[in-house]
């Protein structure tokens, strides 16, 4: 049973090019979150979405980001015009109902953007 | 917003000694969570608090949720280096959005 997939593990990009990032969550799991990491910091919530919908966008910067969860396959974390303050650590979640203290998120190991 | 705060955010220690690391808010929170993060890996979920008061032991570990619902602790006895990572303290905020603190990034040293 495979865990939550994220891929690549590892982009570089240049400013103003285009990063995408995607997550698989594990089988069964409809509800997916995305999380940013900077060094020596904790997770800061960024969009949390169900299969074709939007549910909460409230921690996405309102330019450059956007992000995805078609019916079918991996939902996409998508940056545009990429400025170095993009680089991080993107972490994806995924749950198969909506976050609560009995269907806690499992996380992918992220994909560590670094812009040049 | 209910913010996390994490204490201390660094600590180092040698292998055998025991440790506490605090996880305190203003608000109530309905549940907390605990997750320990290695590096170059996504946080893994070591425990969920729901009652006020609550104590849960996980091998050394032992994880307290303070009776107001607003703080929490994480209480490791004979570190190993093993324990080495960093540790997340994690709560709901509104119904549907988890917020993490900042973390303490744990060194325990041979």
């Amino acid at each position: 049973n495979a865990g939550v997939m994220q891929n690549p593990r590892h982009l570089v990009r240049r400013r103003g090019q285009e990063a995408r990032l995607r997550c698989s969550p594990m089988k069964g799991h409809s509800h997916v979150y995305w999380y940013r990491q900077l060094p020596e910091e904790g997770l800061k919530f960024m969009v949390y979405l169900q299969k074709e919908n939007i549910i909460d966008e409230s921690g996405m910067p309102k330019e450059r980001f956007s992000a995805e969860f078609p019916k079918e396959g991996p939902s996409i974390l998508r940056i545009q015009q990429v400025v170095r303050g993009d680089s991080a650590a993107y972490f994806c979640a995924s749950s198969p109902l909506r976050a609560s203290y009995n269907s806690p998120l499992h996380f992918g190991n992220g994909t560590r953007l670094t812009v040049t | 917003t209910q913010l996390l705060e994490q204490s201390p955010q660094f600590l180092s220690i040698q292998e055998g000694e025991n440790l506490t690391v605090y996880c305190n808010s203003s608000s109530v929170f309905s549940s907390l969570q605990w997750y320990r993060q290695e590096p170059g890996e996504g946080p893994v979920l070591l425990v969920t608090v729901v009652t006020g008061g609550e104590v849960k032991k996980l091998k050394r570990l032992t994880f307290q949720f303070g009776d107001a619902r607003k703080d929490s602790s994480l209480h490791i006895t004979a570190a190993q280096p093993g324990d080495t990572g960093l540790y997340l303290c994690a709560g709901l905020q509104g119904a549907q959005k988890l917020v993490f603190g900042q973390g303490t990034r744990l060194t325990i040293n041979p």
